[in-house]
């Protein structure tokens, strides 16, 4: 079964501090995309990053870069230099192939507080 | 810019009523999906449509239906309200594919009483 696991439930920084959210999947497909979302105190999940798994290339945009590794089913995402506004719930999700359509299995989010 | 509207941010209803929660995109997306967010539960697909008057099941149906009668408009109709469907409710849309990004609304925080 397809399953997205976010061990960290909440994280608390410093300003300028760097954090990193863990994320570890697990698929029998061999043919998947990993997302990763942001979600305010506003509500609204923000789209950050798309990876598909034959691309194993670390992304880097800006302060935030995205580890993907498909040896330990791992996509983790780092926020260097954390400010205030990165304070939020961030959410992994997975892409289940098949059928008509792309669903999604979201993590439980993890709830990052940048402290000023 | 992609834009996903839903037709409430905040609701309040009492138990037995039927509740009518609306999506709207503007980018043409074949699917659309209907979710719920509940601490600790992360997002559950509750339901989801990927043509007109087409949609399938999520993984929590129960109490819950549907109607896409136009390719831009989903809606998610609870037909007697029950507190436990107290949450916060999120619409998404994308392309058909299994790479196609999900973009989504803003949210609905939907109290039953």
């Amino acid at each position: 079964a397809q399953k997205v696991t976010q061990a960290q439930t909440e994280i608390s920084v410093v300003e300028k501090e760097d954090v990193t959210l863990d994320c570890v999947y697990e698929t029998r497909d061999t043919t998947y995309y990993l997302f990763w979302y942001k979600q305010p105190p506003s509500g609204e999940l923000v789209f950050l990053i798309r990876r598909n798994s034959f691309d194993e290339q670390n992304e880097i945009s800006g302060r935030y870069s995205w580890n993907f590794q498909k040896s330990t089913s791992s996509f983790n995402f780092t926020i260097t230099a954390s400010q205030v506004v990165d304070s939020a719930v961030y959410f992994c999700a997975l892409s289940e192939l098949g059928g008509a359509t792309n669903k999604l299995i979201f993590g439980t989010g993890t709830l990052l507080a940048v402290q000023p | 810019d992609v834009k996903v509207t839903q037709s409430s941010r905040y609701l309040v209803k009492r138990t037995g009523e039927k509740v009518f929660l609306e999506c709207v995109q503007d980018m043409d997306h074949e699917n659309m999906f209907w979710y719920r967010q509940d601490p600790g539960l992360g997002l559950r697909l509750i339901y989801f449509s990927y043509d007109v008057k087409m949609k399938e099941k999520g993984d929590i149906p129960e109490g819950y239906s549907v109607s896409r009668e136009k390719k831009e408009r989903f809606s998610l109709i609870l037909e007697s309200a029950s507190t436990n469907q107290t949450s916060m409710y999120l619409c998404a849309s994308s392309f058909r594919g299994a790479q196609e990004t999900q973009y989504f609304g803003p949210g609905t925080r939907l109290l039953v009483l």
